[in-house]
């Protein structure tokens, strides 16, 4: 079956702009995360949504960093008032439950110019 | 703070020798553990999960767990250049669903 998929692929964007990355993960799949990867880090958590509740929020940087997640299925993150640092890869992953195992889809290349 | 820690590596190997891959983590109530690979420009993929004390083998790769010893590893037997990648540990905690993951593992296999 299909997996995790994330659009864009890449963005490029200016300084003070906002965007809006997409992720539509595993169907059947209720649990949903997304992470971010800076250039030579690891995996750093954001957020992870139950159903269309968010149980886990911790890791979102500050208030400009938002998500939602609609239906149980498609995912919204958005990011405003874009700054350089926020340049990364954002990674979003779905699993069965909140229990199981996680699968990545492909990521989305932030880059804030 | 809860961590999981790897070595950077690089771990460098000679195609066919047996990679071990090492990771500690450090909340005690730790419950599921997972093992990811990640190619250069790529996302990680899932390739082995472990969630209780003991061996699990898939094909080439056994990971290993010891809760006493909050340790978790990998081996790759008859490793192949095409193994060579970031292996990254993930430890779920336990309060939470997220995953908290290492900074990865480096490895090199050379022919």
């Amino acid at each position: 079956g299909a997996g995790v998929s994330q659009s864009p692929s890449n963005k490029v964007t200016e300084k003070g702009k906002d965007v809006e990355l997409r992720c539509d993960p595993i169907s059947g799949h209720t649990a949903l995360y997304w992470y971010r990867q800076s250039l030579g880090q690891g995996l750093e958590f954001l957020i992870y949504f139950q159903g269309n509740s968010a149980p886990d929020k911790s890791g979102l940087p500050s208030d400009r960093f938002s998500a939602e997640r609609t239906g149980g299925s498609v995912s919204t993150l958005t990011i405003q008032r874009t700054q350089q640092e926020d340049s990364a890869v954002y990674l979003c992953a779905s699993s069965l439950d909140g229990i199981y195992e996680q699968y990545f889809g492909p990521g989305t290349r932030l880059t804030v110019t | 703070q809860k961590e999981v820690e790897q070595n950077s590596g690089p771990l460098s190997v000679p195609e066919g020798a047996i990679a071990s891959l090492n990771c500690t983590y450090s909340d005690r109530v730790s419950q599921s553990f997972f093992w990811y690979r990640q190619y250069s420009g790529k996302s990680p993929e899932l390739i082995m999960s472990i969630y209780s004390n003991g061996d699990k083998e898939d094909g080439r790769f056994t990971a290993q767990l010891n809760k006493a010893s909050q340790y978790v590893s990998l081996l790759i037997r008859d490793s192949q250049p095409s193994d060579s990648a970031t292996y990254l540990c993930a430890v779920n905690p336990g309060d939470t669903d997220k995953l908290i993951f290492g900074t990865g593992t480096r490895l090199q296999v050379f022919p």
